[in-house]
């Protein structure tokens, strides 16, 4: 059984063009979060949901929105996509729980813009 | 604020001989230390964490890291290192005074590769 997952994996598109990823994690967790890693494989945090709720929102462009219908899912809109979007996007999922804070993470979905 | 700095690029280690990826940290209070693997074009996966207790913590395939309050360090070791364990070494730290909400800040990553 796959703990947190992403689809898709791949995702090729054209500048200006508007995508969504998906993310579902089966872990029980009550966090989510998305984040993005460069080229140079520096790890970013754009994201954060506790409970459905938006509790990290780092300096992300507007055309990036989140949105968490439940526990279980977290999605990623972006709109507009320009060149410097292409980047790997990693879903990831914890528990606030006490004494268990690390996180789970998805396989990735790398974005390619042209 | 957090942040937290692993000073090697790339370590190169042979095969069988120890290993070290080092990490140095910053938070204002007792910090939540974490190292995650990633391989090739794979998530980041977790391997082991500090939260209080001993200063030394066991992790998985053998890795441990040892928490050094006094140089803020959290080294990542293995006596014994394969060709197997050759990925991305990522050191993740959380300050605890964040809150509820757990805002992780990760370094910049060092690559270990283990020479046959």
């Amino acid at each position: 059984d796959t703990a947190v997952s992403q689809t898709p994996k791949y995702l090729v598109t054209q500048m200006g063009n508007d995508k969504s990823i998906k993310c579902e994690q089966n872990l029980g967790h009550d966090t989510m979060y998305w984040y993005k890693q460069d080229s140079k494989k520096f790890l970013k945090i754009m994201f954060s949901y506790n409970n459905k709720e938006l509790i990290i929102n780092e300096t992300v462009p507007n055309r990036f929105s989140p949105k968490s219908p439940d526990k279980a899912h977290l999605n990623l809109h972006i709109n507009s996509l320009e060149l410097g979007d292409s980047a790997v996007y990693f879903c990831a999922s914890s528990s606030t729980a006490i004494g268990t804070y690390e996180q789970y993470f998805g396989p990735g979905t790398r974005l390619t813009v042209t | 604020a957090q942040s937290v700095a692993q000073p090697e690029d790339q370590v190169n280690v042979a095969e069988g001989n120890p290993l070290t990826v080092k990490c140095t940290y910053s938070v204002s209070g007792n910090p939540y230390l974490f190292w995650y693997v990633q391989y090739p074009n794979r998530g980041l996966q977790f391997l082991l964490k500090y939260i209080t207790g001993d200063n030394l913590v066991k992790g998985s395939y053998g890795f441990e890291a040892e928490f050094n309050k006094s140089q803020t360090s959290f080294h990542l070791k293995k006596p014994s290192a394969l060709v197997s364990d050759s990925a991305l070494y990522f050191c993740a730290v959380r300050d605890p005074f964040s809150g509820g909400y757990q805002k992780v800040t990760f370094g910049t990553g060092t690559k270990l590769q283990v020479i046959p």
